[in-house]
């Protein structure tokens, strides 16, 4: 069973990028589809955008001209870039999958725990 | 976007207790809706995909129903472990979109 796990800074300055990783376990990145997804505290899910080892790319056009997602298929480890941020950036970040190939694709059936990056100088 | 509205936001119910909470899509989705279960502190857990399609391992307490625009999360008897916070999700089109979340809360 695949497990993720984000790390990162807990702690960004606004205007500067935020960097996350996921470390993948117990199964290959190139056997699913990797999103981020993210959780202002109190508030609700925004999907952030997803990957896939081949390249596939697709982000949320709300957040598109700062975000970036990149896949390390050597490390088992996908990324998240988010650039210029501000205090609405604050929140936990999630990283989560589905297998590629499966009946139904799109939705999420594996979560890492989430780490909070709280944005302030 | 799709929009995704549940109803209610929040309610309280007792342990026993049928439910029902509903997600509203803005555009039609077929049935390409999952519904998760999340607890403080803790990452969503997929109860439910394909509108109706429960996940393996989820108890069958659980069900849903829906196509097209009106979509149903259904707990027949609550349970104590039960008192979360659910949301929705569209994964007919780009962006993914979720619900703003239903707080179950104990009366």
């Amino acid at each position: 069973q695949v497990q993720l796990q984000e790390s990162g800074p807990g702690l960004v300055k606004p205007s500067e990028t935020l960097s996350l990783t996921c470390t993948v376990s117990g199964g290959s990145i190139s056997s699913y589809y990797w999103s981020w997804i993210r959780q202002p505290p109190g508030k609700g899910l925004e999907w952030i955008g997803y990957i896939y080892y081949s390249g596939s790319i697709n982000y949320n056009p709300s957040l598109k001209s700062r975000v970036t997602i990149s896949v390390d298929t050597s490390k088992n480890q996908f990324s998240l870039k988010l650039s210029s941020v501000t205090a609405a950036d604050t929140a936990v970040y999630y990283c989560a999958s589905r297998i590629v190939g499966a009946t139904q694709e799109g939705f999420f059936d594996y979560w890492g725990q989430g780490t909070l990056v709280t944005v302030s100088s | 976007a799709i929009r995704m509205t549940q109803s209610p936001s929040s309610f309280s119910a007792s342990t026993g207790d049928r439910v029902t909470i509903t997600c509203r899509a803005s555009q039609g989705i077929s049935s390409y809706l999952a519904w998760y279960q999340q607890k403080p502190g803790k990452a969503p857990k997929l109860l439910i995909y394909a509108a109706s399609t429960l996940q393996s391992g989820v108890p069958s307490r659980f069900s849903g129903s829906g196509s097209g625009t009106d979509f149903t999360l259904t707990i027949s008897c609550l349970q104590s472990e039960d008192f979360a916070t659910y949301y929705c999700q569209q994964y007919y089109s780009y962006p993914r979109t979720f619900g703003q979340g239903t707080r179950l809360e104990i009366k």
